[in-house]
């Protein structure tokens, strides 16, 4: 049974460009969680998605941010016209089955912003 | 609103000797509490949980921690540590079903654990 797959791990991107990241979750899973993770800083709750629902977005920066969960294919974390600040660890987690409660999480992807 | 404290940025530890790491949370009923490990350019494994029951839980790699009610605590410790358990470890609270923040996990700042030879 894979565990939860992002990609891709590592992504550079230049001040302005758009960033996509993917995330596949556990099989049987169907509650997907981004978070993020600045160096030197824990980990920050973004967005709650279930198929085609976004459940919880409060953690979700205002501008620029979008999430989706589509019925097919993976996840996706969108960040549009990146800056450095946005430079950051993000990972992605699953959850579902009888412990909905309890998340799993993918290996994350390592954003640089040039 | 939820929020978790790990008190300790940074443990040094021999191998061999106990470990005990502190987390301390604020939430307004029963929370459902995590820790997890993280090593250096790794995703997080979860550790152990707790749900309810007994205070007392057993986790994978030796680990174990007791949540204490009074306290508001969930100190994850292990009897003898090995230079493998050398990584950055997280406690973590969740809301549980029905609650507002359902989903949601608030994690501390973690904990660096160092373990020398």
């Amino acid at each position: 049974n894979a565990g939860v797959m992002q990609n891709p791990r590592h992504l550079v991107r230049r001040r302005g460009q758009e960033a996509r990241l993917r995330c596949s979750p556990m099989k049987g899973h169907s509650h997907v969680y981004w978070y993020r993770q600045l160096p030197e800083e824990g980990l920050k709750f973004m967005v709650y998605l279930q198929k085609e629902n976004i459940i919880d977005e409060s953690g979700m920066p205002k501008e620029r941010f979008s999430a989706e969960f589509p019925k097919e294919g993976p996840s996706i974390l969108r960040i549009q016209q990146v800056v450095r600040g946005d430079s950051a660890a993000y990972f992605c987690a699953s959850s579902g089955g009888a412990q909905r409660e309890t998340q799993y999480f993918g290996p994350g992807t390592r954003l640089l912003v040039l | 609103a939820q929020s978790v404290t790990q008190p300790d940025i940074h443990i040094t530890v021999s191998e061999g000797a106990s470990l005990e790491l502190r987390c301390n949370y604020s939430y307004g009923a029963t929370p459902y509490l995590f820790w997890y490990v993280q090593s250096p350019g790794q995703g997080l494994q979860l550790l152990l949980k707790y749900f309810s029951g007994d205070t007392l839980v057993q986790g994978i790699k030796g680990f174990e921690a007791e949540f204490k009610r009074s306290q508001s605590s969930f100190n994850l410790r292990k009897p003898s540590v090995h230079w493998s358990d050398a990584a950055e470890y997280f406690c973590a609270v969740g809301a549980n079903a029905g609650g507002t923040s359902y989903g949601k996990l608030t994690f501390g700042q973690g904990t660096i654990l160092t373990v020398h030879p």
